[in-house]
């Protein structure tokens, strides 16, 4: 069965400093797997998403993430926040029939 | 594109009322999901569609709620009566598939629904 484990549920940071929101998978079928961001009052949208190909995988908004297939994440990176990037992110796993499986959540927390 | 869109993005009703939350899909995308969100309990999938027909309703509470998709650019969720413990975000989103006909699982998200039952 596929299931998504975010380890962080709350993350401070200060402006302008490197974050790091960590997420480890299960899954038993292809693995793609995405981050999705939902930022106050809004709906989630897309960040950056991992379908085959290289690891490394640039999204919106300077957002990167890694897929490491030996440790089962895809942690996903920011070398500078911004204030504007305080919001909620969600890591997601596809299941076998068509759904999304996402993470718990962690709100990430930009500080002045 | 206009987006997902939903309908009303508010609304407050009292206990025992009939509430109903209203849903357009991105035209040609052929997946459809409810899902609920709330501070205790995170965000829930409800309900999803492919082709207009309920592919999982397991996620639906109980027998209050139910939804409907006739066609392929509108979809409901219903609840009947509406308890106060109802009150959340409830979300839209839809998905499509990819060029070779395999499902992208891409997800697309409406605005919400926030409602209040008092």
């Amino acid at each position: 069965a596929q299931s998504v484990t975010q380890l962080d549920s709350q993350v401070p940071v200060f402006e302008e400093a490197p974050v790091e929101l960590r997420c480890n998978y299960s899954s038993s079928v292809s693995v793609y797997l995405f981050w999705y961001v939902q930022y106050p009052n809004q709906g989630l949208q897309l960040l950056l998403k991992y379908l085959s190909g290289s690891t490394l995988v640039k999204g919106i908004n300077g957002f990167e993430a890694e897929f490491n297939k030996s440790q089962t994440s895809f942690h996903l990176r920011k070398p500078s926040v911004h204030i504007s990037d305080t919001a909620e992110y969600f890591c997601a796993v596809p299941s076998n029939t068509g759904k999304l499986i996402f993470g718990q959540g962690t709100t990430l927390q930009v500080k002045p | 594109d206009a987006g997902v869109i939903q309908s009303p993005r508010h609304e407050v009703t009292e206990m025992g009322q009939e509430v109903t939350l209203r849903c357009k899909p991105i035209s040609g995308h052929d997946y459809l999901f409810w899902y609920r969100q709330t501070m205790m309990r995170g965000l829930e999938l409800l309900i999803y569609f492919n082709n207009n027909v309920p592919i999982d309703d397991s996620g639906m509470p109980e027998d209050r709620f139910s939804a409907k998709m006739p066609n392929a650019s509108f979809s409901t969720l219903k609840i009947q009566p509406s308890e106060p413990r109802d009150s959340a975000v409830y979300f839209c989103a839809s998905s499509t598939q990819d060029l070779a006909g395999a499902h992208s699982y891409e997800q697309y998200f409406g605005p919400g629904t926030r409602l209040t039952v008092t």
